[in-house]
C-alpha cells in the first residue's frame, strides 16, 4: 500500500525556468493538498484539489503558480519563470473522500525546489 | 485573517518530564484539530486529532480542546529523545476548504 508519492525529490532550476512537480495520492485517496514550507517555518497552504476540480486555490500566488488534478494521472504544481524566492520544500498531502472535517493529511516526502 | 498561533520555542524538556505545547486558533467555527510531527528534514506526520472538547489520550501523547477559549494543547508524557522534533498544530476552517497549520513549536528533549 504505498503512500503519497511525490517527484522529483529535489529539483534545481535556473531563474526563468519551469518547475513541474508531481505528487500521486495514496489509493482511493481523492483530495490532494500543495503546502510550501521555507527554511524553519511551518507549512503554508497553497492549493486544494478534488479530482479535476480546484477547491480552494486562495494561498496560490496570483500569477506563475497553477495547479490541477486530472481525472487520470497525478496531480501537478507548475511554476513558471521560477524565482529565488520560489526555492523551499514543496509538501503534497492527501486525504480520503469523504467530510472534510474528518480529513487526516498523509504526506508525501516533498519535493526540495533549488532555483540558482 | 484566520490564523493558527503556536510558540515557535525551542522547548527544552529534560527526558521523563512532561513537554506541553499550545497552540491557538482564530477561526471559532473550526471543528477538527490535529498535532503533526516533523523531524528536520521529513515530511510531516500525523500523531494526534481530536473534534470534541476534552482530553484524548493515546499512548504517551494527551491532546486537550478547548473550544470556548479556541485553544488546543499536547502533552507528551515521559518525554524521550526521540520525541525531539518540531510540532505542528492544525485545524480545519469552518468553511472546510482547507487545513491550516501554525508555524510548529521545535521540541527538545535532553538526556
Amino acid at each position: 500500500n504505498a503512500g503519497v508519492m511525490q517527484n522529483p525529490r529535489h529539483l534545481v532550476r535556473r531563474r526563468g525556468q519551469e518547475a513541474r512537480l508531481r505528487c500521486s495520492p495514496m489509493k482511493g485517496h481523492s483530495h490532494v493538498y500543495w503546502y510550501r514550507q521555507l527554511p524553519e517555518e511551518g507549512l503554508k497552504f497553497m492549493v486544494y484539489l478534488q479530482k479535476e476540480n480546484i477547491i480552494d486555490e486562495s494561498g496560490m500566488p496570483k500569477e506563475r503558480f497553477s495547479a490541477e488534478f486530472p481525472k487520470e494521472g497525478p496531480s501537478i504544481l507548475r511554476i513558471q519563470q521560477v524565482v529565488r524566492g520560489d526555492s523551499a520544500a514543496y509538501f503534497c498531502a492527501s486525504s480520503p473522500p469523504g467530510q472534510a472535517t474528518n480529513e487526516k493529511l498523509f504526506f508525501g516526502s516533498g519535493t526540495q525546489l533549488s532555483v540558482l | 485573517q484566520k490564523e493558527v498561533e503556536q510558540n515557535s520555542g525551542p522547548l527544552s524538556v529534560p527526558e521523563g518530564a512532561i513537554a506541553s505545547l499550545n497552540c491557538t486558533y482564530s477561526d471559532r467555527g473550526s471543528q477538527s484539530f490535529f498535532w503533526y510531527r516533523q523531524y528536520s528534514g521529513k515530511s510531516p506526520e500525523l500523531i494526534m486529532f481530536i473534534y470534541s472538547n476534552g482530553d484524548k489520550e493515546d499512548g504517551r501523547f494527551t491532546a486537550q480542546l478547548n473550544k470556548a477559549s479556541q485553544y488546543v494543547s499536547l502533552l507528551i508524557r515521559d518525554s524521550q529523545p526521540s520525541d525531539s522534533a518540531t510540532y505542528l498544530c492544525a485545524v480545519i476552517e469552518s468553511s472546510a476548504s482547507k487545513i491550516i497549520f501554525g508555524s510548529g513549536t521545535r521540541l527538545s528533549i535532553r538526556p
